[in-house]
Formats: structure tokens, sequence, C-alpha cells
């Protein structure tokens, strides 16, 4: 089966950086993908990490421990437009190559 | 930049009723999704469809929901008899293969209100 978990919601300062963590149990890893979503609209793509290690890409960056179940999005030079949901989700390569999504991070940037 | 599209934005209809929602995924891709989410709660799977048919599908997608993709371009999902609790905002996504960095593009969802 698939479990996935992120703390519900979060907030931070402008400038700041925040870690949002993942952690997940599946039974047919093939990716883990990071999603934003503002309210009212479509999840957007953000960051995909398939092996171990960081992936960076501007001021997002995404974890990856295959070994732990375990993953992080990294904001850094959080600005207010990164107010939104964050979404972790686990592409299950024997659940239809589906794509399993956490329940979210709600994440609130002030000013 | 392709693009999954999604159409109506908006539905409203009464419980009981029949509902077509429609996209058209981008064009080279290979698997086809179905998500639901319901105001303020996660996006939940409902079905997946590769090679003309369904390859999985969750518990909610049960006997009143249906897909197709009736000529090569288009995916629907039915919904046969609508309920109060199908209320929710639909996401179709397509991706173009199984492996690699082969993320979900979604399109922009169609609204659904059961009155």
């Amino acid at each position: 089966g698939q479990n996935i978990d992120q703390p519900t919601e979060m907030t931070a300062t402008e400038g700041a950086i925040v870690q949002i963590n993942c952690t997940y149990q599946t039974s047919g890893f093939n990716g883990l993908f990071w999603y934003q979503q503002h309210a009212g609209e479509a999840p957007t793509f953000l960051s995909y990490n398939v092996l171990d290690g960081l992936e960076e890409k501007g001021r997002f960056s995404s974890f990856l421990s295959r070994s732990k179940g375990y993953s992080y999005l990294l904001l850094k030079e959080l600005q207010m437009k990164d107010s939104a949901s964050y979404l972790c989700a686990v592409r299950e390569m024997n659940y239809g190559q589906n794509f399993v999504f956490g329940p979210g991070t709600r994440l609130s940037v002030l000013p | 930049e392709p693009e999954v599209t999604q159409t109506p934005s908006h539905q409203v209809t009464q419980m009981g009723q029949e509902v077509i929602l429609r996209c058209v995924p981008i064009s080279n891709h290979l698997y086809f999704y179905w998500y639901r989410q319901i105001l303020g709660q996660k996006v939940e799977f409902l079905v997946s469809f590769y090679n003309n048919e369904i390859s999985e599908k969750s518990e909610i997608f049960d006997d009143q929901f249906s897909v197709e993709r009736p000529d090569g371009s288009n995916f629907t999902l039915k919904i046969r008899s609508t309920k109060l609790e199908d209320s929710a905002m639909y996401f179709c996504a397509s991706t173009p293969r199984d492996r690699g960095q082969t993320e979900a593009f979604f399109g922009q969802g169609t609204r659904l209100t059961v009155v």
C-alpha cells in the first residue's frame, strides 16, 4: 500500500529558508515528485528525484533518501508568492504508474 | 508549450444527473489519469488509463464512474448518477512514459458542484 505524510501547515518569513518534509511507504517506487498548488488551481510540477541525493533548481531543491522513505523540499529566499500548498507525490510502478499524493503542506509566507 | 485542457471549467448539476467531464491530454503522452480534490482535502487518485484500457482504479472509482478515449484525443470521465459528495475539483493529467523524469502534467480542472 501507499502512505505519504507531510506536515499540515508551516509558516515562514519573506527572505528566509524553509524545509518541508515528506515520508512515504510504497511497494513499487518509481520517483518522487514535488508540486506546488495555489488555492483553486491545478498542481504545477516543481522537482523530481529518483536517486538518492539533492536536486537543485534555482530557489528550490529537493532531497531523497530511498532507504529511509524520506524526502524534503527546500525553498530559499522565500517570496510572498511562494505562499501555497506543497504536495509530495510518489509514482507507483505497481499501481498503474499512478501518482499518489500526500496531504500537502500549506505554507504561509509572512512579510 | 503543450498543455492538458479540460472542459468545462465549472459545472453545476442536480443530484442524480449524469455528467461528462472532458479532457484533451498532451498529444504524444501515453498515460492518462483522473484525480479529484474535495475542497480543503488532498488530491485523490481515481483512475489511470494506458493503451486504451484502465490500468488501475481506486476504491472511489465505483460503478457510477467510467472513462473513455473515444477518438484518440479526448479522454472523458462520466459520472452516471451524481451525488452531493461528488462535488469536487476534477483534474485530468497525462505523462509521456513510465521511466525517467515523467511528471504528471495537470489540466486546470473542472469544478463540479452537485446540488
